[in-house]
């Protein structure tokens, strides 16, 4: 099975910040690394998928990179609005695998 | 608009089954992939089930192969999920999501099953 590391686990920030989280596959998932935002009591939305590709209605803040094992999820500029737990996921294999989430929260 | 609207949660005794439902409206139910995630209370996410679009595909994890069976009606608009054999940790929100051109690109609000004697 794939493992998903993410870090850091807490990430406190100030408004306005340019912020990167950080997603490590322990095998190459060839790009299929999709970024999932969770707010508190809600369920997860998707943000990005196929580590760059951003999804409809999504804040172009937020952006994604990566290739082999390492990813990464930045936003250029942080909001009140973005304090939520991050989940990267990867969907290259079977089975499918989450990281245990960077949980984003302003400083 | 895309909704997905689970039922059938609630507290069961471990070792005992349970059904979940899966309400699917604003989409060609027939031409996706359904999904099953659970998130147990304060943890993280974990995939469970999914079903390839005609229904005659699953995938499971190892924690619940052979225990859980998923499924769908294309004809009703509803996916399930057969949970039997419960046990204390498989107590979670479970969500049902659809895939498109990527997995999960729109979820349910969830429903709670707790196993609990």
């Amino acid at each position: 099975d794939i493992q998903v590391t993410q870090s850091p686990s807490v990430l406190s920030a100030s408004v306005g910040d340019r912020v990167t989280l950080n997603c490590k596959a322990s095998h190459n998932i060839n790009k299929y690394l999709n970024w999932y935002q969770q707010k508190l009591g809600e369920a997860p939305k998707l943000l990005m998928y196929n580590t760059n590709n951003i999804q409809t209605g999504i804040p172009l803040r937020f952006s994604g990179s990566g290739s082999g094992t390492d990813y990464t999820l930045t936003i250029s500029s942080l909001q009140p609005e973005d304090v939520a737990t991050y989940f990267c996921f990867q969907h290259n294999v079977w089975p499918l695998t989450f990281g245990s989430g960077t949980k984003l929260e302003i400083k | 608009e895309v909704q997905l609207v689970e039922s059938g949660g609630g507290l069961v005794q471990p070792g005992s089954p349970l059904k979940l439902s899966c309400a699917a409206s604003g989409f060609t139910f027939s031409s996706n992939w359904l999904n099953w995630i659970r998130q147990a209370p304060g943890k993280g996410l974990e995939w469970v089930a999914s079903i390839n679009p005609d229904g005659r595909r699953t995938y499971y994890p190892d924690t619940v192969k052979g225990r859980f069976v998923v499924s769908k009606d294309n004809a009703k608009n509803t996916g399930y999920l057969q949970m039997n054999n419960l046990r204390s940790e498989d107590t979670a929100m479970y969500y049902c999501a659809r895939s498109d051109r990527t997995p999960f690109d729109y979820w349910g609000q969830g429903v709670m099953v707790t196993v609990s004697s």
